[in-house]
């Protein structure tokens, strides 16, 4: 099976930088990808990492590294908008095919 | 390019009624998945469907639901004899294919209210 851990909750400065970790266990391991997910609105893709190494997009950037079943999100000069929560999710071998599993989410709070 | 479509976006239905939730995927896309998010809650797989083929349904309950993805139409989750506990978001996503690239997009979900 598939398990995914991420912090509940986390509270950062608005104009600071702050880092979501996300740990994972899979078989058979084929990506990992982050969402973010407003209050009552659907989840949308943010990033995909398959490689070892560091995504940039922007203000946000994703990290990988397979060996140490560990990724992390991080977002610069946030914004009050970037309070939301965000769902790491993995991609993995599970009932035949390559199955994406989510994270419960982390829910952030940026604060003035 | 139109995005995953879901409707009804809202649906209140009385206990022991049927809820029928349909989703069209994104143009294009063969793949479709079906999640449950109750509130301040994580997102939990349901079932994932291809065209007229349910490939894996070991997330949803063996009583009253079932899902279908015809050729022709959307896909439809269905809920029998709704209870309050099946008061949730339901949440629809689609891929074009299941490569290890493939992202799954989501639509706008409906919110089940059952009364």
């Amino acid at each position: 099976g598939q398990n995914i851990d991420q912090p509940t909750e986390m509270t950062a400065t608005e104009g600071a930088i702050v880092q979501i970790n996300c740990t994972y266990q899979t078989s058979g391991f084929n990506g990992l990808f982050w969402y973010q997910q407003h209050a009552g609105e659907a989840p949308t893709f943010l990033s995909y990492n398959v490689l070892d190494g560091l995504e940039e997009k922007g203000r946000f950037s994703s990290f990988l590294s397979r060996s140490k079943g560990y990724s992390y999100l991080l977002l610069k000069e946030l914004q009050m908008k970037d309070s939301a929560s965000y769902l790491c999710a993995v991609r993995g071998s599970s009932g035949g095919y390559q199955k994406v599993t989510f994270g419960t989410g982390t829910k952030l709070q940026v604060i003035p | 390019n139109a995005g995953v479509m879901q409707n009804p976006r809202h649906l209140v239905r009385r206990r022991g009624q049927e809820a029928r939730l349909r989703c069209s995927p994104m143009k294009g896309h063969s793949h479709v998945y079906w999640y449950r998010q109750l509130p301040e809650e994580g997102l939990k797989f349901m079932v994932y469907l291809q065209k007229e083929n349910i490939i894996d349904e070991s997330g949803m309950p063996k009583e009253r639901f079932s899902a279908e993805f015809p050729k022709e139409g959307p896909s439809i989750l269905r809920i029998q004899q709704v209870v309050r506990g099946d008061s949730a978001a339901y949440f629809c996503a689609s891929s074009p294919r299941q490569g290890p690239t493939d992202t799954q997009y989501f639509g706008p979900g409906t919110r089940l209210t059952v009364l």
